[in-house]
């Protein structure tokens, strides 16, 4: 069975310049999250869909990062413009069971 | 207000010693659920246990045993014989009535042959 897909691998942008990242759950599961790590840190969490619904957004800088999941499958984060704090590893997970989470391998950000 | 706190930052052992990677966490949640992921250079994080606030047995699956402990609020991992291929960052976590993860800042793992 695939494991949840994240792509790009790595991105490398300037300050002010959008990008995007993407992410396939594992088939069937419903729930869908968006995890930011910083250096030396642990996941953040950025924002949690059931289906196609955002349920807990509260931690999405909303004046620069946007989401998506529409048919409740694959999903989409946004940044625009990017600045250089948002360097950092972005990661996506998929579960059936809130209390287990399977991740993908994230997309590293650097932000020139 | 929910934290996870792994106080050691790096640890290196040398093979066939056994580690123990400490976790302590804080939460007003009657229910809660613990974890541990392991996170190996590749990245992903790679589930290994979870807990629930009811059940304090302790656990062993092959090498790995998790001491939890609702007296002192700790959840901690042991590796026994420790082997290269556990060099990686470990994550405790801390879910609860929000279905959302805290995690530690991590304990980075150096198992040298």
């Amino acid at each position: 069975e695939a494991g949840v897909v994240q792509s790009p691998r790595y991105k490398i942008i300037e300050k002010k310049q959008p990008v995007a990242f993407w992410c396939n759950p594992i088939s069937g599961h419903n729930t869908l999250y968006w995890y930011r790590q910083n250096l030396g840190q642990g996941p953040e969490l950025l924002i949690r869909y059931e289906n196609e619904e955002a349920v807990d957004d509260s931690q999405l800088p909303k004046d620069r990062f946007s989401a998506e999941r529409l048919k409740g499958v694959d999903s989409t984060l946004k940044i625009q413009p990017a600045e250089l704090g948002d360097s950092a590893v972005y990661l996506c997970a998929s579960s059936t069971n809130p209390q287990k989470l399977f991740f993908g391998s994230g997309t590293q950000l650097s932000v020139l | 207000a929910q934290k996870v706190t792994q106080a050691q930052t790096e640890i290196s052992v040398v093979e066939k010693e056994d580690v123990t990677l400490d976790c302590v966490y804080e939460t007003r949640d009657t229910t809660y659920y613990l974890f541990w992921y392991k996170q190996p250079p590749s990245g992903e994080l790679v589930f290994l246990i979870r807990r629930n606030s009811f059940d304090e047995q302790n656990e062993i699956s092959g090498r790995y045993s998790w001491n939890f402990q609702k007296s002192t609020s700790s959840f901690n991992f042991t590796i026994t014989a420790s082997q290269v291929v556990d060099s990686a960052v470990y994550f405790c976590a801390l879910g609860g009535a929000t279905n959302k993860l805290i995690f530690g800042t991590g304990t980075l793992l150096a198992v040298q042959p």
